[in-house]
């Protein structure tokens, strides 16, 4: 089975620090990696996406993740925390099974950014 | 484009009421998923379709009936509600074979059965 960990539920990082979100994977196959962010009572919004060609992926708002497959890792950084980043971030795999695409989200984890 | 659309986006029912919960989209996107939100556990996928006239079951979808006449339409069904479906429910849509496997997400309907 198909499966995303998040590592920590709430992260809580100074205005201006960096800002690491830890996501391990397991999987049989080759995976699609993403994060996606929510803000307070909003949908999800796509931040980058691992679809094995670069393994370093860069999104939107300067975050940036590494795929490692040695370590099935798939950490989300970025240099500098702004108060807008403020939000919940999921991390999700997706395969193939059968002909059709499969997906599973991590838990989330809260991301607080302290002024 | 108006992208994924979600209607209600708030609604309180009780015990036994059924209800439909609408989604669309003018993306014609193949894929569509409706997934529900609750604390500590992430989004976890009800029911998904792969095309008009196909349905299947995701990870939780004991309570609930989808249907998809349409490419556009995937509409949720609880037939009869229970306080455990009280979450945040989101409708996904997605085009296969982009090389992207992007999802684009409505903005949510807030449920509470009371």
């Amino acid at each position: 089975a198909q499966s995303v960990t998040q590592l920590d539920s709430h992260v809580s990082v100074s205005e201006g620090t960096p800002v690491l979100l830890r996501c391990n994977y397991s999987s049989s196959y080759s995976p699609s990696l993403f994060w996606y962010v929510q803000h307070p009572n909003k949908g999800l919004q796509l931040l980058l996406k691992y679809t094995s060609a670069a393994t370093l992926v860069k999104g939107i708002n300067v975050f940036e993740a590494e795929f490692k497959k040695s370590e099935t890792s798939f950490h989300l950084t970025k240099p500098s925390a702004h108060m807008s980043d403020a939000a919940e971030y999921f991390c999700v795999v997706t395969w193939r099974s059968g002909g059709y695409q499969k997906v599973t989200f991590g838990t989330g984890t809260k991301l607080q950014v302290i002024p | 484009n108006a992208g994924v659309t979600q209607t209600p986006k708030f609604q309180v029912l009780k015990t036994g009421q059924s209800m439909t919960l609408q989604c669309a989209q003018d993306m014609n996107h193949e894929y569509m998923s409706w997934y529900r939100q609750d604390p500590g556990m992430g989004l976890r996928l009800i029911h998904y379709s792969v095309g008009a006239g196909i349905t299947d079951q995701g990870e939780v979808p004991n309570g609930y009936n989808v249907s998809r006449s349409t490419t556009e339409d995937f509409p949720l069904r609880l037939l009869s509600a229970a306080p455990s479906q009280t979450s945040v429910y989101f409708c996904a849509s997605r085009e296969p074979g982009t090389g992207s496997d992007e999802q684009y997400f409505g903005p949510g309907t807030r449920l509470t059965v009371t």
